[in-house]
């Protein structure tokens, strides 16, 4: 079936370090992937996306890069800041299909 | 406001008794998704409204759930007869149309079941 593994958290890290939070998918065909962020007390937003094999998705310092040989999605940033802190769920969207498959999510805390 | 809303906020009931959760979409927005989030558990969706279609039940978990949605605008899940393992946080989330779009998720229900 199709299926989001993300790795588990809390991930700790200090405020400049460099982030990646691993995800990889199981999945027919070719989905689109996406990697949403909630940050506290909020509800749930679109962080970016990826549709196609290679592609980068990329806003607000972070990038994922769509891997279809590994069937991974790894979001990465250069220098975290402590307004990271947030949980990241990791998503794929099935070609021809509308719902949306989840991660676990993956809690990442930014000391300063 | 110009975003998903949802209430209540929070809702606190006693097991065995019914609730109603709403969701009120982004206006325009033709799809309206239910997810759910319970502790230590990835996102689970519900069910699926798209325009005038019948609504994609199949993640519903049991048949005590249940949801409609009005007009095509606001939505209402149901849930009867509460058991304890039905807490979690409720998710509502909208979308322009359902392909290629993305979700807009309100801020959720969080429901605790005593």
């Amino acid at each position: 079936g199709n299926s989001v593994t993300q790795m588990e958290g809390p991930v700790t890290l200090s405020e400049e370090a460099f982030l990646t939070i691993n995800c990889t998918y199981t999945a027919t065909g070719y989905p689109s992937l996406f990697w949403y962020v909630q940050y506290p007390g909020e509800g749930l937003q679109l962080l970016l996306k990826a549709t196609k094999a290679d592609d980068k998705g990329s806003n607000k310092g972070f990038e994922a890069t769509y891997r279809k040989e590994t069937t991974s999605f790894h979001l990465e940033k250069g220098s975290v800041q402590v307004s990271d802190s947030a949980v990241y769920f990791c998503a794929l969207r099935r070609a021809g299909d509308d719902k949306i498959i989840f991660g676990k999510g993956t809690r990442l805390h930014i000391l300063p | 406001g110009a975003g998903v809303s949802q209430s209540p906020s929070n809702k606190v009931t006693e097991k065995g008794k019914d609730v109603e959760l709403r969701c009120d979409p982004i206006s325009g927005h033709t799809a309206l998704y239910w997810y759910r989030q319970s502790l230590g558990q990835g996102l689970e969706f519900l069910i699926y409204f798209q325009g005038n279609s019948a609504p994609d039940k199949s993640g519903l978990p049991s048949d005590r759930f249940s949801a409609e949605r009005t007009g095509g605008s606001v939505s209402t899940l149901t849930i009867q007869r509460t058991q304890q393992e039905d807490s979690a946080v409720y998710l509502c989330a909208s979308s322009l149309d359902s392909r290629y779009q993305p979700q807009h998720f309100g801020d959720g229900t969080r429901l605790s079941i005593l």
